[in-house]
């Protein structure tokens, strides 16, 4: 199985600040690399597909980059609505692995 | 827009069975991949099941092979969970999830429902 982890596990930041999640994968996954991000009591959301393309609907002030093992979500100008979990996910191949998740406090 | 309403969840007693249904709308259901993916209290997502718009094509977590069964109705717009012999691990919020392709292979999932819990417990 593809193995995924991400750092940190958790970040506290202020509101406007950048702040940056690396998540890793165990083998070259190309650009099959998802974002998810899940507010306390309720359903994760996809925010990222394609390594880097944002889902429709999601604010550009998230952006995602890299391929192959190494692959970063960025969240630009942090807001309060920001704060929850955010996980990564291949779907590269089956089964379909999440890194552990990073929980961002504001 | 797409909508999906998980249902079935419960109390089951540990060796018992359940069945989970997700019923889809706002979407043609028939052309589209579909996913369970569960959350134990207070942990991470773990990905369950996949079964692709036609029920050809389906793989399970290595956690639940052997103990659970994927299977969709088209004409119902219905995906279901079948859990069998469940253990107090299995104790996890159930989301059914939508594939933004029709086989499962190298599409992520766009949509989610908003889960339903299923307690392992005697």
């Amino acid at each position: 199985d593809i193995q995924m982890t991400q750092s940190p596990s958790s970040l506290s930041a202020s509101i406007g600040d950048r702040v940056t999640i690396t998540c890793r994968a165990s083998q070259d996954i190309t650009n099959y690399l998802a974002w998810f991000q899940q507010k306390p009591g309720q359903a994760p959301k996809s925010l990222i597909y394609a390594a880097s393309r944002l889902q429709s609907g999601v604010t550009s002030r998230f952006s995602a980059s890299g391929s192959g093992t190494e692959f970063s979500l960025t969240i630009r100008s942090l807001q309060s609505e920001d704060s929850g979990t955010y996980y990564c996910q291949q779907y590269h191949d089956y089964p379909r692995t999440f890194g552990q998740g990073t929980k961002v406090e504001i | 827009q797409v909508h999906l309403v998980e249902s079935g969840g419960g109390v089951v007693e540990p060796g018992r069975s359940l069945r989970l249904s997700c019923a889809a709308s706002g979407f043609t259901f028939s052309n589209y991949a579909m996913h369970w993916v569960r959350q134990a209290p207070g942990k991470g997502l773990e990905w369950v099941a996949v079964v692709s718009y036609s029920g050809g094509n389906i793989y399970y977590g290595d956690s639940v092979k052997g103990r659970f069964t994927i299977s969709r109705n088209n004409s119902e717009n219905t995906v279901y969970l079948r859990m069998n012999s469940l253990r107090p691990e299995d104790t996890a919020i159930y989301y059914c999830a939508r594939d933004q392709g029709f086989s499962g292979y190298h599409y992520p999932v766009d949509s989610w429902g908003q889960g339903t819990l299923v307690t392992v417990s005697s």
